[in-house]
């Protein structure tokens, strides 16, 4: 089956720095990839679609220049936290769905959690 | 209101127990929907799509009221590892990929 690796899994930094978490489509090329955010309790927040070779689309009240996205080929796109805060610690999860596959099908990278101290 | 309901739980039921989870949607335009399930700490993974006219696969049913907006997930002979957050998911209106997440409701199965 499909497959989507996220990296890293976890991650602990110091607040004011910048991480960079990684999600590739394995074995399908996805055009669209989506990043979301859980709180523990909470539900997935979608955070924004991630489209290849253009500009990520935000939800409401999501920051375009501290969530910085780059989907540059139809394998991987990027989630930068800028200038992390102790409250951007959460779990980020990306999914893609494979072109032509189940509209509902999302298939999830393993996570990340960040911890920012 | 939000976009998707669901009762948080735990839901704790013996092994072998027939347990059911609700959820509500509040957007009637909504076209798709569908079950997730989530381990403790791991991604979510696609356990069901629901149809309208009521789908099975194996242990486990979904039913789509339309006129209630509700989705149910009915799990019989509960086993073990059946133990995870179940997540209902809603496509959000206009834009069939946008899928929209309940809380999650948790189960837990006991011996």
């Amino acid at each position: 089956g499909a497959v989507v690796s996220q990296h890293p899994s976890w991650v602990i930094c110091k607040s004011g720095t910048s991480v960079k978490i990684e999600c590739r489509s394995l074995d399908f090329q996805a055009t669209t990839m989506f990043w979301y955010r859980q709180f523990p309790k909470q539900s997935l927040m979608l955070m924004a679609t991630s489209n290849e070779g253009s500009k990520a689309t935000y939800e409401q009240g999501v920051e375009k220049d501290k969530f910085l996205i780059n989907h540059a080929s139809l394998t991987l796109s990027t989630l930068t936290v800028t200038s992390a805060h102790p409250e951007d610690s959460s779990f980020y999860i990306c999914s893609a769905r494979r072109s032509g596959g189940n509209t509902g099908e999302l298939f999830f990278g393993e996570g990340s959690r960040l911890t920012v101290l | 209101r939000k976009e998707v309901e669901q009762d948080p739980g735990p839901f704790n039921v013996p092994e072998g127990a027939t347990v059911a989870f609700n959820c509500t949607y509040s957007n009637s335009a909504s076209q798709s929907f569908f079950w997730y399930r989530q381990d403790c700490r791991k991604e979510p993974k696609l356990l069901m799509s629901v149809y309208s006219s009521g789908n099975e696969d194996g242990r486990f049913t979904a039913q789509l009221n339309r006129a209630s907006q509700y989705i149910s997930l009915l799990i019989r002979d509960s086993k073990l590892s059946d133990s995870a957050t179940y997540l209902c998911v809603v496509n959000s209106a206009g834009t069939a990929s946008k899928l929209t997440f309940g809380t999650g409701t948790r189960l837990q199965v006991t011996l």
